[in-house]
This record gives structure tokens, C-alpha cells and sequence, in this order.
């Protein structure tokens, strides 16, 4: 059981560059997140999706993209990468829709020069 | 405008004694509340939660305590062990009107337990 698996662990950009970063669950869960983590910042939302078929903006969602597959799968685009968006990168799910927690993936480190 | 706040970037704790993280909000509508603990290298896995019809959960080693009319929470771990060094985050959400729960996260407090 993996639950939410984010891939690439690490990459490095050149400014302009795109990517796409990967989520995946595996535990049925509703509702999936994009947050950002950045020094002295805590965790930003970026883009949520409450169910199959809707995203929905978050804090920062300026510069990205996303969509969600299927149930399973939600990815985060970086169209024309910026060095604003070096950050660590985190998908989350959530079971239900309220008063449960979120359950994160191990990240992507992003790195733009 | 943060509206959830950890004021002590870092914190410094002996083995065996009480760790105590401190959060402050400034939403009203915030009504769940939750601490999360990160090692580097991995996400960021969930603590202890609390609803704002309580003022208090326990779960072991950890108890969240809630103060509404100051809008403050706070995390105490008693006895500190040092495989609780480790970033804490506190986050809060309101209950959505529509779509799902969105979290917003303090700035994480940074916990070493010394030996």
C-alpha cells in the first residue's frame, strides 16, 4: 500500500523550461492537493481538486496548471518555469470532505536556475 | 495576511521533558485544527487534530489544547524523546461552503531534543 506517491523525487529546470509533476493514490480518496513548501512559509496551496472532474484554485496558483486524470491522479504543470517556483512540492488526498486530515506524499524537490 | 502563525522558528528541548509548540489564528470561521510533524526528506505526516467544540485531546504522548477566545493552540509532548526532533506544523481549516476542507499551515517550528 503506497498511498500517495509523487514523482519526480528531485528535478532541475532551466528557466522557461516546462514539467509536469505526478501524484497518485491509491487509497480511494476524494479529494487531492497541490501545496508548495518554502522556507520560513509553511505549506501554500496551489491548486485542490475536490473530487474526480473539478479543480479548483488555491493561495498561489499563479504559474501553474493542473489536472486531474481520473480518481487517482492529479498532476501539477509548470508551463514556462520560473526561479520563483524552486520549492518542494507535495500532493496530498483527503478521505472525506471535512474534518479529516490530509495525507501527503513524500515530494518533489524542484529546483529552477 | 497569515492567518496561522508559529512564532518560535525553533525550539530546544532535554530529553525527558515537556515540549510545548505554540500556534496563533486569526480566522474565526476556523473550526478543525491540526499539528503535523515532518522529517526532512519525507511529507509531512498528521499528529493530533482538534475540533473547536473541544478545548483538549490526548493521544498519548501528545495533547493539543485549544483556546478560542484567544484563538491559540498549542502542542505539548511529555516526555520528549529525540525521535521527536523534527519540524511541527500546526494547520487550521473552516468548513467549506462548497468544494472540500482547505488547510491552511503555519510556518513550522523546528523541535530538537537534546540527550
Amino acid at each position: 500500500n503506497a498511498g500517495v506517491t509523487q514523482t519526480p523525487k528531485f528535478q532541475v529546470l532551466k528557466t522557461g523550461q516546462s514539467m509536469t509533476l505526478q501524484c497518485a493514490q491509491d487509497m480511494n480518496h476524494n479529494s487531492m492537493y497541490w501545496y508548495r513548501q518554502d522556507p520560513g512559509m509553511g505549506l501554500r496551496l496551489i491548486y485542490y481538486s475536490a473530487s474526480e472532474g473539478t479543480t479548483d484554485k488555491g493561495e498561489v496558483p499563479n504559474g501553474y496548471n493542473v489536472s486531474r486524470l481520473n480518481k487517482r491522479e492529479f498532476s501539477l504543470r509548470l508551463e514556462s518555469a520560473a526561479p520563483s517556483q524552486t520549492s518542494v512540492y507535495f500532493c496530498a488526498t483527503l478521505q472525506g470532505s471535512y474534518n479529516s486530515p490530509l495525507h501527503f506524499g513524500n515530494g518533489t524537490r524542484l529546483t529552477v536556475t | 495576511d497569515q492567518q496561522v502563525k508559529q512564532n518560535s522558528p525553533s525550539l530546544s528541548v532535554q530529553e525527558g521533558r515537556i515540549s510545548i509548540l505554540n500556534c496563533d489564528y486569526t480566522n474565526s470561521m476556523f473550526d478543525y485544527f491540526l499539528w503535523y510533524k515532518k522529517y526532512p526528506a519525507e511529507g509531512p505526516t498528521f499528529l493530533i487534530s482538534i475540533s473547536s467544540i473541544k478545548d483538549k485531546n490526548e493521544d498519548g504522548r501528545f495533547t493539543v489544547f485549544l483556546n478560542k477566545s484567544a484563538k491559540h493552540l498549542s502542542l505539548h509532548i511529555v516526555p520528549s524523546q529525540p525521535g521527536d526532533s523534527a519540524v511541527y506544523f500546526c494547520a487550521a481549516s473552516a468548513r467549506p461552503t462548497q468544494g472540500a476542507q482547505k488547510l491552511v499551515f503555519g510556518q513550522g517550528t523546528r523541535l530538537t531534543i537534546n540527550p
